[in-house]
């Protein structure tokens, strides 16, 4: 079953600019992970927010969860051009041994 | 670094065939994992498996079957082929206490 659902879908912004992303999930989770993926290739882990934190950064990456509304945000600041790509969610569900991903957002950014 | 490794990164079979793709990995990962990636479905699990010989079912087993004879070896089996199986294939492995996934480079499944 798909949990995360990020929004939007497909995103297009200049180089210099944030780019927000959107996640949300319908069960108990133990964390929240984002990871990147290169047009035609594996994923790489991002970042990873635990269940019991609000906010974390890691470089040009902003993460915030949300319990109470199941929701996550992944904040790309001053975005380049290296940085197109999809990105996806992936929730730890109490109980089952395998991520689950949504269908993840197809950022665009322009030179 | 993690390193995980696939057989092919191209395959083209025809419907009927049996099709084996391969995923090796180097750092003694209990767990390995195959998904399936589509253009507006994202990464849905086929099988997994938590120890050598066991495994498990995912969301969408029907058609799939699996293998892990060794450690670092999970095998993702088509018995037979359909165009329906036309896909990206991604493998991953995890730790027992780590949190992220490791994923290989994939392989693109074109079915005729």
């Amino acid at each position: 079953s798909q949990q995360g659902e990020e929004d939007p879908q497909a995103l297009s912004i200049q180089e210099g600019e944030n780019a927000t992303m959107n996640c949300s999930y319908k069960t108990s989770i133990n964390n929240l992970q984002w990871y990147r993926q290169n047009s035609g290739r594996g994923l790489v882990h991002l970042i990873l927010i635990r269940s019991n934190e609000r906010e974390k950064h890691s470089g040009r990456l902003r993460v915030t969860l949300d319990t109470s509304k199941k929701s996550s945000s992944l904040l790309i600041t001053a975005s380049r051009a290296a940085d197109t790509a999809s990105y996806f969610c992936a929730t730890d569900e109490t109980g089952r041994r395998a991520l689950t991903f949504g269908s993840g957002t197809r950022l665009q950014v322009q030179p | 670094d993690v390193k995980v490794t696939q057989s092919s990164r191209y395959l083209v079979k025809r419907t009927g065939e049996k099709v084996f793709l391969e995923c090796v990995q180097d750092m003694d990962h209990e767990n390995m994992f195959w998904y399936r990636q589509d253009p507006g479905l994202g990464l849905r699990l086929i099988y997994f498996s938590y120890d050598v010989k066991m495994k498990e079912k995912g969301d969408i087993p029907e058609g799939y079957s699996v293998s892990r004879e060794k450690k670092e070896r999970f095998s993702l089996i088509l018995e037979s082929a359909s165009t329906n199986q036309t896909s990206m294939y991604l493998c991953a492995s995890r730790g027992v206490a780590a949190d992220t996934q490791y994923f290989g480079p994939g392989t693109r499944l074109t079915v005729l």
